[in-house]
Order: C-alpha cells, then sequence, then structure tokens
C-alpha cells in the first residue's frame, strides 16, 4: 500500500523557468510534509517543509504548496537551476504512539537543461 | 558542527552472512533512524532509536536489530542476509522526530 506517490518518475526544465513536482498522499493522519533532494552517492538533503496546519511555505527558490482536500502536495522551483538537477522525494510524517516515521515516495528525477 | 556520518560506504557480502553497519548522529540529536533504499524506490522506515531503545519499528523481520549507544551513535545489523537486502542503508539523525538529516549511506550488495 503506496500511501506516498510521485507519479512522476522525471521531468525535465529549461533553466530559468519553473519546475513543479508533485506528490499525493492517502493517509489523513499525516500532520507533516517535506521535501528532500538526494544526488548520486550523498544521503538525501532536507529542501523545504510544510505543516499540515499551512497550506504554504516557501524559502527563498523552493515554495511548497499543501491541498489537503486533495491529498495534495507539490514543490514549485523558481528559478530552475542546473544545479537543481537531483531526484526529490516528497514524504509524509505518520506517528504511531510515540514515533514518528518519515513515509517516501518513489522521488521525481529533475533534470534542469542549461 | 559534523554531520551524520556512516560506515563502510560499500560492502559486499555473500547470502547468509550477518553485516554491522555504522552511523554517528550529528551533534546535539538524540534520535537515530534506520532506512532501507531499494533500488528505484524511497527510502523504508526500518525502525528508530531514542534513549538507547527502539521505539518504533517499521515492516522489517527481526533478523533486522540494531543498538544505539550513550553518545547517541548507532549500528544497524542484519542476519542471515537475503539477496533481497542488496539496497542502500541510510541513517538519519534529528532532535525527536523533526526532519531528519542523512547520512551518505552503505551501498550493501548481498550475492
Amino acid at each position: 500500500d503506496q500511501q506516498v506517490k510521485q507519479n512522476s518518475p522525471s521531468l525535465s526544465v529549461q533553466e530559468g523557468r519553473i519546475s513543479i513536482l508533485n506528490c499525493d498522499y492517502t493517509n489523513s493522519m499525516f500532520d507533516y510534509f517535506l521535501w528532500y533532494k538526494k544526488y548520486p552517492a550523498e544521503g538525501p538533503t532536507f529542501l523545504i517543509s510544510i505543516s499540515s496546519i499551512k497550506d504554504k511555505n516557501e524559502d527563498g527558490r523552493f515554495t511548497v504548496f499543501l491541498n489537503k482536500s486533495a491529498k495534495h502536495l507539490s514543490l514549485h522551483i523558481v528559478p530552475s537551476q542546473p544545479g537543481d538537477s537531483a531526484v526529490y522525494f516528497c514524504a509524509a510524517r505518520a506517528f504511531s504512539g510515540n514515533t514518528g516515521k518519515l513515509i517516501f515516495g518513489q522521488g521525481t528525477t529533475l533534470q534542469v537543461k542549461p | 558542527e559534523t554531520g551524520v556520518t556512516q560506515s563502510p560506504t560499500h560492502l559486499i557480502k555473500t547470502r547468509g552472512q550477518q553485516v554491522t553497519l555504522r552511523c554517528s548522529s550529528q551533534s546535539g540529536h538524540n534520535t537515530v533512524s534506520w532506512y532501507q533504499q531499494a533500488l528505484g524506490q524511497g527510502p523504508q522506515f526500518i525502525f528508530q532509536y531514542y534513549r538507547e531503545e527502539e521505539n518504533g519499528r517499521g515492516n522489517f523481520p527481526p533478523r533486522f536489530s540494531g543498538l544505539q549507544f550513550p553518545n547517541y551513535s548507532s549500528e544497524l545489523n542484519v542476519n542471515a542476509l537475503e539477496l533481497d537486502d542488496s539496497a542502500l542503508y541510510l541513517c538519519a539523525s534529528s532532535v525527536h522526530s523533526e526532519k531528519l538529516f542523512f547520512g551518505s549511506g552503505t551501498q550493501l550488495s548481498v550475492l
């Protein structure tokens, strides 16, 4: 049962344009959502997060939008740069008792062309 | 401030063997989590340690076990290795369950 889904395995955009990465989830009990970026041979790096009580969070070129009614999350990168080329994972936090664990999507590979 | 470090970076084992992976937490972080990332998939939660005790576990069999030490470093042990255990193993540290900071991982190959 895939509770967090990234339905686009890959995305290619031109440098300077907007990149939009999407994520859908099924569990309405998720309370916190995060985006991670991963380069080859490195661990995932935290990018931006959003609490379930908000619908938007912005940090520089990165904005995350949360639509709770649609159970949909998106990451906007504006403007996109070649250094943004990486695999992007969305993740949702679920609690079991006192333990918070992250449930990850399968990832979307972003390629930003110069 | 040092980040999360994992060792070794790569490991090759034979089916049936046992393996121990190590992780040093980021300074000030008291919670360690381990994730398994199979090729083409997102990381999957194995378990979490807080104050040297396991306080949460994902859908992994008991042959996956771990330890957390007083300095918050951690080990992941896998017994009776199977071919499907081949994956990237990621350690992450955090303060309680806030955002996780990951190490670069250990790439395990089981032949």
